[in-house]
């Protein structure tokens, strides 16, 4: 057990829909993380988080937001749902932004 | 062009038969190389960071070593628990992000 929780652990939904991924860090973590994990594209950074601020952005789309609220939880919006949004939805948290990186057991979205 | 390469993408062992996995990247600014273990339907699990060149790090039995260009995790006679996909990332420039390469899928037979 990392530490980081996420809920919920699947999410089945329909294109078009608009979904909210729940990440709890590690206590006394200030940075969390987001990655997305496709069959085709291994694991991919979406955007970053430090003590409530945006720190980075990767290849994450228009139609998904994040934010990190005061208690440091974090949550990812997904809007307009297509079916190619399937995947695994990870949060990791560390420290700050230099150390190892704690994984989440993720969310299984499927999007019918 | 990937700028984390892993292989082989696959590796079949039979019980403790010894065997390396290969990390190679092509980044500038490395500020940590990292690996992690992925079971299926699992968030990978933190198991090594190496910093520098000539670094090494051990844990039962697997030890991940850390050259200029590449790294490589070493794992001493396997047993069939150690099946699992193995992660590399790294970490470079001023991100903090991890790029990951695609990772080799482990499978030990008894």
């Amino acid at each position: 057990d990392s530490g980081v929780t996420q809920t919920p652990k699947h999410l089945i939904t329909a294109t078009g829909q608009r979904v909210t991924l729940r990440c709890s860090p590690r206590s006394g973590d200030l940075s969390v993380y987001w990655y997305q994990q496709s069959l085709d594209q291994g694991l991919q950074f979406l955007i970053q988080y430090y003590n409530g601020e945006e720190r980075a952005k990767g290849n994450i789309l228009e139609r998904f937001s994040a934010q990190q609220f005061p208690d440091l939880h974090s949550e990812l919006n997904l809007s307009s749902l297509e079916l190619g949004d399937s995947a695994l939805y990870f949060c990791a948290s560390s420290v700050d932004g230099r150390n190892e990186q704690f994984f989440g057991p993720g969310t299984r979205l499927t999007v019918l | 062009e990937d700028q984390v390469t892993q292989s082989p993408e696959a590796l079949r062992l039979q019980e403790g038969e010894s065997s390396s996995l290969n990390c190679s990247y092509t980044v500038s600014g490395l500020r940590g190389l990292f690996w992690y273990r992925q079971d299926p339907g699992k968030g990978p699990e933190f198991l090594f960071t190496l910093y520098s060149a000539g670094e090494e790090k051990e844990k039962e039995r697997l030890k991940a070593t850390l050259t200029k260009k590449e790294s490589f995790l070493h794992i001493t006679a396997p047993k069939p628990e150690d099946s699992a996909t193995y992660l590399c990332a790294v970490q470079f420039g001023g991100s903090e992000k991890l790029v990951f390469g695609k990772g080799t899928k482990l499978t030990v037979n008894p």
